[in-house]
């Protein structure tokens, strides 16, 4: 497809279970990002990629959340033993190198986590 | 930090009614700067953009002018429709690929 895509669209699991969501961008955009978006919130930053490089990694909210990125395309964000704060949707978007004219984000459509 | 400060909502409006939202923002450099859309039940989607100061940005009879002298990016249309309502975001990207989202103001309006 054209468009950004995320795997799964829903997750549930368990308090203390991890959990991997993916990201697949748009095919030649270099800069990719992860958002969190709780009930009723604003999009609260988490990474980004550019290329297989994350040079800003400040709003991971713990160190039980890591990302990665491979061959400068699909994204995984890890989250290790979930905790309940952890239920949000989680926003994947891409976007053509910092800087170019055209560099406006195209989201996905999101994976809505549920930890019970 | 960079930072985008955006009128709290919820918004409230009749049919017709003229809208501003207010953002402003800090950054070092010469950000882009964005408004995005999420109407209910759908994914984030671009409404506008500009690059540089004095820029215009407009779609869908929406219009913002970057003004850098007042750091602000203010979301204006003149005429607004049921079909406006949803959730807005103002947003920056820094010339190094860093994205700051304002936290969002949610437009309702009413026939």
């Amino acid at each position: 497809g054209a468009g950004v895509s995320q795997s799964p669209s829903n997750k549930v699991t368990e308090k203390g279970k991890d959990v991997e969501l993916r990201c697949d961008p748009i095919s030649g955009h270099t800069a990719l990002y992860w958002y969190r978006q709780s009930l009723g919130q604003g999009l609260e930053f988490l990474i980004y990629f550019q290329g297989n490089s994350a040079p800003d990694k400040s709003g991971l909210p713990s160190d039980r959340f890591s990302a990665e990125r491979t061959g400068g395309s699909v994204s995984t964000l890890t989250i290790q033993r979930t905790q309940q704060e952890d239920s949000a949707v989680y926003l994947c978007a891409s976007s053509l190198a910092p800087g170019h004219p055209y560099n406006e984000q195209f989201f996905g459509p999101g994976t809505r986590l549920t930890v019970l | 930090g960079d930072s985008v400060t955006q009128m709290e909502g919820p918004v409230t409006l009749s049919e017709e009614a003229f809208l501003t939202i207010n953002c402003t923002y800090t950054a070092t450099g010469y950000p882009s700067l964005f408004w995005y859309v999420q109407y209910p039940g759908e994914g984030l989607q671009l409404l506008l953009k500009a690059t540089k100061a004095d820029d215009k940005g407009s779609n869908k009879g929406f219009e913002a002018t970057y003004r850098k002298e007042t750091t602000s990016f203010h979301l204006e249309k003149g005429s607004v429709q049921v079909s406006d309502s949803a959730v807005y975001f103002c947003a920056l990207m820094s010339n190094a690929g860093k994205s700051t989202f304002g936290d969002g103001t949610t437009l309702t309006v009413k026939p």
